[in-house]
């Protein structure tokens, strides 16, 4: 069963202009989140992660927000830019507790110019 | 330059073969794992090592086995038993258990001829 789900399968924004990408999570255990970048043919790369006692976390133009009540955090980009077009993985895990991550199933993003 | 090194990028498995993936890390990372991605899916843990000579299942280690005989080395075999080898497979290092992210090399892709 998918502990953490990415709805959207894909998203276009326009250059310039706000990204959100959203996630959601199944296991109130999980207290740390994290956010990935894709390219094709490449491995993920770390981009922001938030942890539990936190609402929200701030990278540049990344911002990760996490509503722990309603088990979602959102990844929120400003201004969206050409180059930030990949495929974004949210993740999970309990901390303590051994190193599994959960990961989604991604969300593909377009930033059209 | 540290990090991760994945190879081949591509491989060719013919029905029956063991094939073995490589991953080797310079990053002196105690945990590293393995990841099948397939497409609309998200990541899916295969193995996870924590130690060297130590390794545990993940959530589809059916039809796969591992070694962990050095740090820096953990291979993946894909065995015979391994009914759907075609993915891209991702190998990743942690510093430690319940590191706060892990590091992912560039991938193999694996298709059966």
């Amino acid at each position: 069963d998918q502990q953490v789900k990415q709805n959207s399968p894909s998203l276009s924004v326009q250059e310039g202009r706000i990204s959100i990408l959203n996630c959601d999570y199944t296991n109130s255990m999980f207290d740390y989140f994290l956010w990935y970048k894709k390219y094709p043919a490449e491995g993920p790369t770390f981009l922001i992660s938030i942890s539990s006692i936190k609402d929200k976390n701030e990278d540049g133009r990344f911002t990760v927000f996490l509503n722990k009540s309603a088990k979602h955090l959102s990844l929120h980009i400003v201004p969206s830019q050409p180059g930030d077009s990949a495929v974004y993985f949210c993740a999970a895990s309990v901390r303590n507790t051994g190193n599994q991550f959960y990961f989604g199933t991604g969300t593909s993003l377009t930033v059209i110019p | 330059d540290g990090g991760i090194t994945q190879s081949p990028k591509y491989l060719f498995r013919k029905e029956g073969q063991n094939v073995t993936l490589s991953c080797e890390q310079n990053l002196n990372h105690d945990a590293m794992y393995w990841y099948r991605q397939d497409p609309g899916q998200g990541l899916r843990l295969i193995y996870y090592s924590q130690i060297v000579n130590d390794f545990q299942k993940g959530d589809i280690a059916e039809g796969y086995s591992v070694s962990r005989e050095k740090k820096e080395s953990f291979p993946l075999t894909v065995t015979s038993a391994q009914k759907n080898p075609t993915a891209f497979y991702l190998c990743a290092s942690s510093t430690i258990a319940g590191a706060e992210t892990q590091y992912f090399g560039p991938g193999t892709r694996l298709l059966v001829l």
